[in-house]
């Protein structure tokens, strides 16, 4: 069956710092790959999909991911944070039908 | 459009009481989710709707029952509310094969 593992369920960056969230994934067959954020008492947005095209995806706010074959990895990065970027990320797998979710990550942002 | 609503945003329940949350999508979507999340669980699916009048189980269904009647609506039944049933409860819908799913804002149940 499919899985997600997200390293760190918090990190703190500074603003101005680079962000680094870790997503690891297992799937049997070629996987599309999502990353979400969720901010404060709202839903889930999408914020980038890997769907077997480009291996380097870019997103909203100036985020991206690279998708890893050889290290299972779709780990999300952004060169610069800034305050509004605060909020829990989502990592999630195709699995036939649906999504499967990891634990989140949650990101702070300090001054 | 107004995308993927969610009714009620809160509710408070006593153990025993049921209720039923009510998921709607304008986007003519063939599928559709829920889920709840909880601290450091993150998202787990309860029940899912890969058309209208079809329903399947995910991860955690026990307690739950679903409907879809009509392919914009998808309903979530809590027959016989626990306290472990407390949770954010979320929506979501999508096309078929494009596994990019769309969130509704989220209803907040408090089981006392």
């Amino acid at each position: 069956a499919q899985s997600v593992t997200q390293l760190g369920s918090h990190v703190s960056v500074s603003e101005g710092a680079l962000v680094l969230l870790r997503c690891n994934y297992s799937s049997s067959v070629p996987p599309y790959l999502f990353w979400y954020v969720q901010y404060p008492n709202q839903g889930l947005q999408l914020l980038l999909k890997y769907t077997s095209a480009a291996t380097l995806v870019k997103g909203i706010n100036g985020f991206e991911a690279e998708f890893k074959k050889s290290e299972t990895s779709f780990h999300l990065t952004k060169p610069s944070a800034h305050m509004s970027d605060a909020a829990e990320y989502f990592c999630a797998v195709s699995d036939p039908d649906k999504l499967i979710f990891g634990t989140g990550t949650r990101l702070q942002v300090f001054p | 459009n107004a995308g993927v609503t969610q009714t009620p945003k809160f509710r408070v329940l006593k153990t025993g009481q049921s209720m039923t949350l009510l998921c709607a999508q304008d986007m003519n979507h063939e599928y559709m989710y829920w889920y709840r999340q909880d601290p450091g669980m993150g998202l787990r699916l309860i029940h899912y709707s890969v058309g209208e009048g079809t329903t399947a189980k995910g991860e955690v269904p026990d307690g739950y029952n679903v409907s879809r009647l009509k392919k914009q609506n998808f309903l979530l039944g809590l027959e016989s509310a626990a306290p472990s049933q407390t949770s954010v409860y979320f929506c979501a819908s999508s096309y078929k094969g494009s596994y990019e799913q769309y969130f509704g804002p989220g209803t907040r149940l408090t089981v006392t």
